[in-house]
């Protein structure tokens, strides 16, 4: 069964600072792999996504996303975060239906 | 871009009432609609997943005859909550598709408080 890990629930950075947020899946087949993040009491915005092709993929916001499949992961990063980016950040595999992570808060320190 | 409107986006009820929540896809017709679930500080657990004519596919777990969903038509898509408590108070969320290949488009969400 599909499966997703998100190791880090929580994690403070200072702006401008880099960011990595870790997402391990677990999946039979070549994963449709998402990031999505939420502000509270909001719905979820798409921030990038990985269907096949370039295991990079670029997103909004300056985010990028690299698909390792030796390593079952899909990280996020971004090279400097801005206060505005503190929300929380969900990886999400789909494999016939969207399953998500538990989720990373991120918090930017000023 | 394409959006997903749901309504309300909050709501209190009394224990033992019913509460409905709409979701609508506002400029594409989707012909499936998921229902999330989503408590404080946890992610979003899948509850249904709801094709347009057809009865909505449950989750292991979720109770159908408590949490009644409705695809009438490609645009909207209700679930309903039956017979509130206070352990269904939640945050819901749903989604919207139109088809295999294209993007999941997701609602602000319902926050419902059962007191």
């Amino acid at each position: 069964a599909q499966s997703v890990t998100q190791p880090d629930i929580h994690i403070t950075v200072s702006e401008g600072a880099s960011l990595e947020l870790r997402c391990n899946y677990s999946y039979g087949a070549t994963p449709y792999l998402f990031w999505y993040v939420q502000s509270p009491g909001q719905g979820l915005q798409l921030l990038l996504k990985y269907f096949s092709g370039d295991t990079l993929v670029q997103g909004i916001k300056g985010f990028e996303a690299e698909f390792k499949r030796s390593q079952s992961s899909f990280n996020l990063r971004k090279p400097s975060v801005h206060w505005s980016d503190a929300a929380e950040y969900f990886c999400a595999v789909e494999g016939g239906k969207l399953i998500f992570g538990q989720g990373t808060e991120l918090s930017v320190k000023p | 871009g394409a959006v997903v409107s749901q309504h309300p986006s909050w709501v209190i009820c009394k224990s033992g009432t019913s509460v409905k929540i709409e979701c609508r896809s506002l400029d594409f017709q989707a012909t499936t609609m998921f229902w999330y679930r989503q408590f404080p500080k946890q992610s979003l657990m899948l509850m249904a997943t709801s094709n347009e004519g057809s009865k909505a596919t449950y989750e292991q777990g979720v109770e159908k005859d408590k949490f009644l969903i409705n695809h009438a038509s490609l645009t909207l898509s209700t679930l309903t909550v039956t017979s509130a408590h206070p352990e269904d108070s939640s945050f819901y969320i749903c989604s919207a598709i139109r088809d295999r290949d294209s993007p999941l488009h997701f609602g602000n969400g319902t926050r419902l408080t059962v007191t």
